[in-house]
């Protein structure tokens, strides 16, 4: 498995500012991607994460509202933009390990935009 | 978008009773994980099966996957509270985990 530390893990903003979400894994993966589920639904992809270089974003996700870094191997931040109380969510990061085929979840951050 | 529909969404039952979770596809998948969601807690995965007619069993729960690699069940024998939590079934095209394709999720609470 692997140890994937998520913070934080909960925040209550204003609308109209950003939030950073951060994600640490404790060894070297190679895929790390980012998630949303809004309050009791199933997982939505926004984007996966590339080392050096611009995300991969989902249909309906894009770059200048969820700005996504991976400066390296075990770490990646989603940012969340301009929020809106429509953000209001959890947002989850998800590794895959170097020859691995399963993806490992944090615990996630729920955010409540006010 | 590749849909993946579970069924029942909601299942509420009794401490000791059996139950089976579905997950229906279209489209035919290279392997199918199955998860369990806690509450404050992220997705935490159960089981991989990556053949078609597989069956894998992790003590009270039985892990079915179709003969076409398009659908899959999950039987609980003897539900416990422990058991209670959002169950997931995802899809994966790629044989890698790269893209996973989540089901819509069934959430079941279990009581004494």
């Amino acid at each position: 498995s692997a140890v994937i530390s998520q913070k934080p893990s909960r925040d209550i903003c204003q609308r109209g500012t950003s939030l950073t979400i951060q994600c640490q894994v404790d060894s070297q993966v190679t895929m790390m991607f980012w998630y949303r589920q809004q309050p009791g639904q199933s997982l939505t992809l926004i984007a996966t994460a590339n080392q050096g270089s611009e995300a991969t974003y989902e249909s309906g996700f894009v770059i200048d509202k969820f700005p996504i870094s991976r400066p390296n191997l075990t770490f990646s931040t989603l940012t969340v933009s301009n929020m809106s109380p429509e953000d209001s969510s959890i947002y989850l990061c998800s590794v895959v390990r170097r020859g691995g085929d399963i993806q490992y979840f944090g615990a996630g951050t729920r955010l409540s935009v006010l | 978008t590749q849909l993946l529909e579970q069924s029942p969404q909601f299942l509420s039952i009794q401490e000791g009773e059996n139950l089976t979770v579905y997950c229906n596809s279209s489209s035919v998948f290279s392997s199918l994980q199955w998860y369990r969601q806690e509450p404050g807690e992220g997705p935490v995965l159960l089981v991989t099966v990556v053949t078609g007619g597989e069956v894998k069993k992790l003590k009270r729960l039985t892990f079915q996957f179709g003969d076409a690699r398009k659908d899959s069940s999950l039987h609980i024998t003897a539900a416990q509270p422990g058991d209670t939590g959002l169950y997931l079934c995802a899809g994966d095209h790629t044989g890698t985990a790269s893209k996973l394709t989540f089901g819509t999720g069934t959430r079941l609470q279990v009581t004494l």
